[in-house]
């Protein structure tokens, strides 16, 4: 699977949205991008996934350039509650035996300031 | 509610006294896998079941074995448990394995 890079921390205010980015440069087609969360100590939380086409749900939108080298995870109304580590993940769409497991980086800690 | 559950949330065991941590989930879902999560680390996948008698090692299976009889269960047990085993483990589940996965509350082991 690609490795991703992430800002190590962002702040953003509450009621604005938080962009956070991901760059995957090394990304392949058949990969597509996770984003889960986890607030602290708790399981982490699945957010959305995409393979090209922007994507949107009840709780983010996730922006995936065309050339597939990086995507944004857009939250339109940030919270207090929203305040999390932020995980981008890339991942093939298969199952070749062997591990397979979601690889959970450094992430971005995402801090909600009131 | 939809969930996936673990017991205990936490325990505290001495080394070598066998222990099973339990992980319910109520979506029918086929894929279970099971995550340790350890500071500098982060979470590491020990063992996957794509489905009932269907299971494999992750990146850490040492130490580990697991069991999925039935769909909704797949319990982690540790045989013979060591300090290094001291971790967050958390269960997760999912419809198959390209979907987002529902993770449990997490249950905390510490082995001295």
């Amino acid at each position: 699977d690609a490795k991703t890079t992430q800002p190590p921390s962002m702040d953003c205010a509450e009621g604005r949205a938080a962009n956070l980015p991901c760059n995957h440069s090394t990304i392949s087609g058949n990969e597509y991008v996770y984003w889960y969360r986890q607030i602290h100590s708790q399981g982490p939380q699945y957010i959305i996934h995409g393979l090209k086409n922007n994507e949107t749900n009840e709780m983010a939108s996730l922006i995936i350039t065309e050339d597939r080298k990086s995507s944004t995870l857009i939250l339109p109304h940030a919270t207090l509650r929203d305040t999390a580590v932020y995980y981008c993940i890339v991942r093939a769409d298969y199952s070749g035996g062997g591990a397979d497991g979601l690889t959970f980086g450094k992430g971005t800690h995402l801090i909600i300031q009131p | 509610e939809a969930q996936v559950t673990q017991n205990p949330r936490y325990l505290i065991t001495v080394t070598g006294k066998k222990l099973t941590v339990t992980c319910s989930q109520n979506m029918n879902h086929e894929y279970m896998s099971w995550y340790r999560q350890d500071p500098g680390l982060g979470l590491r996948q020990i063992y996957y079941s794509m489905n009932v008698e269907v299971t494999d090692k992750g990146d850490v299976p040492e130490g580990y074995k697991v069991s999925r009889k039935e769909k909704r269960n797949f319990p982690l047990i540790l045989e013979s448990p060591s300090p290094n085993q001291t971790s967050l483990y958390f269960c997760a589940s999912s419809w198959d394995r390209a979907e987002g996965y529902t993770f449990g509350s997490g249950t905390r082991l510490t082995v001295v």
